[in-house]
């Protein structure tokens, strides 16, 4: 499969604890986006990539968040001293340039 | 900045029924604009994509939408409802290229 993936698909939490995610785009994509969707609405956007340069980051973005993409191809997003209200799907998603951005399954959080 | 509205959050038609599904958007300038749909435990898989060339776009499973200047709207359609059609879908707009900005999703329900 040549798609974009996340690992891990599921992952429930304690609250205050520390969570990392993965993403693999598709490989000759240079652009990496992350995203967050709550349960009924529709998803938002948190931060992109391109190659390895972090261009942008949006105010849900929290100092608790932090997001790598150390050697322009994978990428993770690391949440420190999760709190309830982190729990959401976040999604991956890939593009060449600014073309078509392909979305990667998801990684649903769940903080207990 | 960029937002969209979809004006229906449930939609349920009859198999082999047409489909209306209704955005409208918001921006400061030429717009790109997209459907993605999202299944049950999958993916966003994109639907269609206007990116200023012809105002009816074309898209996969039957799908297409008309994008309207002067109506700020772009509803997506299809002839004949299949009950594989039933999911989640959104109308999502470009921020020049860059972040997507998703509107909150319409639910559709396909009755047999």
């Amino acid at each position: 499969d040549t798609g974009v993936s996340q690992d891990p698909r599921h992952k429930i939490t304690k609250r205050g604890q520390n969570v990392t995610f993965r993403c693999d785009p598709i490989s000759e994509h240079n652009r990496l986006y992350w995203y967050r969707q709550t349960l009924g609405q529709g998803p938002e956007f948190l931060t992109y990539f391109q190659n390895e340069a972090q261009l942008e980051k949006s105010r849900l973005l929290s100092d608790r968040f932090s997001a790598e993409r150390p050697k322009g191809s994978f990428s993770t997003l690391e949440i420190q001293r999760t709190e309830q209200g982190d729990s959401a799907m976040y999604l991956c998603a890939s593009s060449l340039d600014k073309g078509t951005q392909y979305f990667g399954p998801g990684t649903r959080l769940l903080v207990l | 900045a960029q937002s969209v509205t979809q004006l229906d959050s449930h939609v349920s038609v009859s198999e082999g029924t047409p489909v209306l599904l209704r955005c409208n958007y918001s921006s400061s300038y030429s717009p790109s604009l997209f459907w993605y749909v999202q299944h049950p435990n999958k993916g966003l898989q994109l639907l269609l994509k206007y990116t200023s060339a012809a105002t009816l776009v074309k898209g996969i499973n039957g799908f297409e939408a008309e994008f309207k200047k002067s109506e700020t709207s772009f509803h997506l359609t299809k002839p004949s409802a299949h009950m594989s059609d039933a999911a989640e879908y959104f109308c999502v707009v470009s921020d020049h290229g860059n972040k997507l900005v998703f509107g909150a999703g319409t639910i559709l329900r396909v009755k047999s």
